[in-house]
């Protein structure tokens, strides 16, 4: 079954510490591959985007993303975070054209 | 304003009643989007409006759900005899592609609470 899936659920970092946030899917074809973001109270924002090209993609607020083929992955890395970066994070793809699937999202927190 | 409109933030509504969602996308995005979310989990695809025909409703969990877009812009949800597992934020996504992948931009959503 086609799926996307993140297999954690919650992380919890210290302020400064390096971060990534995993993702895999299950399709047939490449497909167009996002991270957003949702903070409590407001709308989900795009991090980041992959549909071709270099499998290593550079996003806002300094996120990073790279496309495995090899191991269907496409994990959101960053490497110092900030406490503003508390937050849900989706991965999601497009292999229709039609529509995005999510994934069931992490949750960050922070720590001093 | 230049993001995605949703109206109400939040509703409360009895078991059985009708409830109308409405969504205001950015001026000039032909494609427009319904997801569910409930608590944690990740949004989950309703509807996808090319224009103002339904291109993809494959995601509506049954005939109490009806979505339109009559203009071309705004897009109304609608539920009908709702259930108490109807409670969850309705998302509105809009995005300028044309038949090809491009970003969503989504709306803040509309919490609905199915007493």
């Amino acid at each position: 079954a086609q799926s996307v899936t993140q297999p954690d659920i919650h992380i919890t970092v210290s302020e400064g510490a390096s971060l990534e946030l995993r993702c895999n899917y299950s399709y047939g074809a490449t497909p167009y591959l996002f991270w957003y973001v949702q903070s409590p109270g407001q709308g989900l924002q795009l991090l980041l985007k992959y549909f071709s090209g270099d499998t290593l993609v550079q996003g806002i607020k300094g996120f990073e993303a790279e496309f495995k083929r090899s191991q269907s992955s496409f994990n959101l890395r960053k490497p110092s975070v900030h406490w503003s970066d508390a937050a849900e994070y989706f991965c999601a793809v497009d292999v229709t054209g039609n529509q995005f699937y999510f994934g069931t999202g992490t949750s960050l927190t922070v720590i001093p | 304003g230049a993001g995605v409109s949703q109206t109400p933030s939040n509703k409360v509504t009895e078991k059985g009643k009708y409830v109308e969602l409405r969504c205001d996308p950015i001026s000039g995005h032909t494609a427009l989007y319904w997801y569910r979310q409930s608590l944690g989990q990740g949004p989950e695809f309703l509807i996808y409006f090319q224009g103002t025909g339904a291109a993809d409703d494959s995601g509506l969990p049954n005939d109490r759900f009806f979505a339109v877009r009559p203009e071309g812009s705004v897009s109304t949800l609608k539920i009908q005899r709702t259930e108490r597992g109807d409670s969850a934020v309705y998302l509105c996504a809009s995005s300028t592609r044309q038949g090809s992948a491009g970003e969503l931009f989504f709306g803040e959503g509309s919490r609905l609470t199915v007493l």
